[in-house]
């Protein structure tokens, strides 16, 4: 079945310490997007990307990196310069144009000990 | 700008109960809207959908219109199940826009 695979799907990293989470899709969607979800509250974009080898910031983009080598693939990486990593991270993906919706991931729940 | 707004929650009904989960918009020409659910500990999924004026989406006992007049999408279930309790976000995508703007969800809990 296709679908889009986040994993792990919890994490704990020590402060300090950079980490990846990982997505993958086998939809052959274009599109990837990155989300944070803080307890109680909504979704905000920290990266985007509509094509291999290009990627966009979205609205939460300092301290964390991506990147689009293949078109599956989309790794965030959560670097020690993020003041509070501790948070669930949605991964997604959708064709060229997201008109028909975005595919989610399960999530990430990383947390900082 | 473009932008979603959805009611505070969390919203609390007995079962069966009838269900209203009001959504409001900005977005310059005719964005398409969209209604997701989030179940504890996972990801989103897509409800349901409508891209144009007076389009009806409905998944599951769910409904929501599309009024341009009013700018809303508001959602709407005749007879609520406890299986219905999540999170539930409203969203839009503008025209020509490549990624879509989510409400800041609205918390479901049903009572048996």
């Amino acid at each position: 079945d296709g679908g889009i695979t986040q994993s792990p799907k919890y994490l704990f990293r020590k402060e300090g310490q950079n980490v990846t989470l990982s997505c993958e899709q086998n939809l052959n969607h274009d599109a990837m997007y990155w989300y944070r979800q803080d307890p109680g509250q909504g979704l905000r974009l920290i990266y985007y990307s509509q094509i291999v080898n290009d990627f966009q910031k979205g609205d939460i983009a300092e301290g964390y990196s991506v990147s689009r080598e293949k078109k599956e693939s989309f790794p965030l990486t959560v670097t020690s310069a993020q003041k509070n990593p501790t948070a669930f991270y949605l991964c997604a993906s959708s064709m060229d144009s997201p008109n028909y919706g975005y595919t989610f991931g399960s999530g990430t729940r990383l947390t900082v000990v | 700008g473009n932008s979603v707004t959805q009611m505070e929650g969390p919203v609390t009904l007995s079962e069966e109960a009838f269900l209203t989960i009001n959504c409001t918009y900005t977005a310059t020409g005719y964005p398409s809207l969209f209604w997701y659910v989030q179940y504890p500990g996972e990801g989103l999924q897509l409800l349901l959908k409508a891209t144009k004026a007076d389009d009806k989406g409905s998944n599951k006992g769910f409904e929501a219109t599309y009024r341009k007049e009013t700018t809303s999408f508001h959602l709407e279930k005749g007879s609520v199940q406890v299986s219905d309790s999540a999170v539930y976000f409203c969203a839009l995508l503008y025209s020509s826009a490549s990624k879509i703007i989510f409400g800041s969800g609205t918390r479901l809990s049903i009572r048996p």
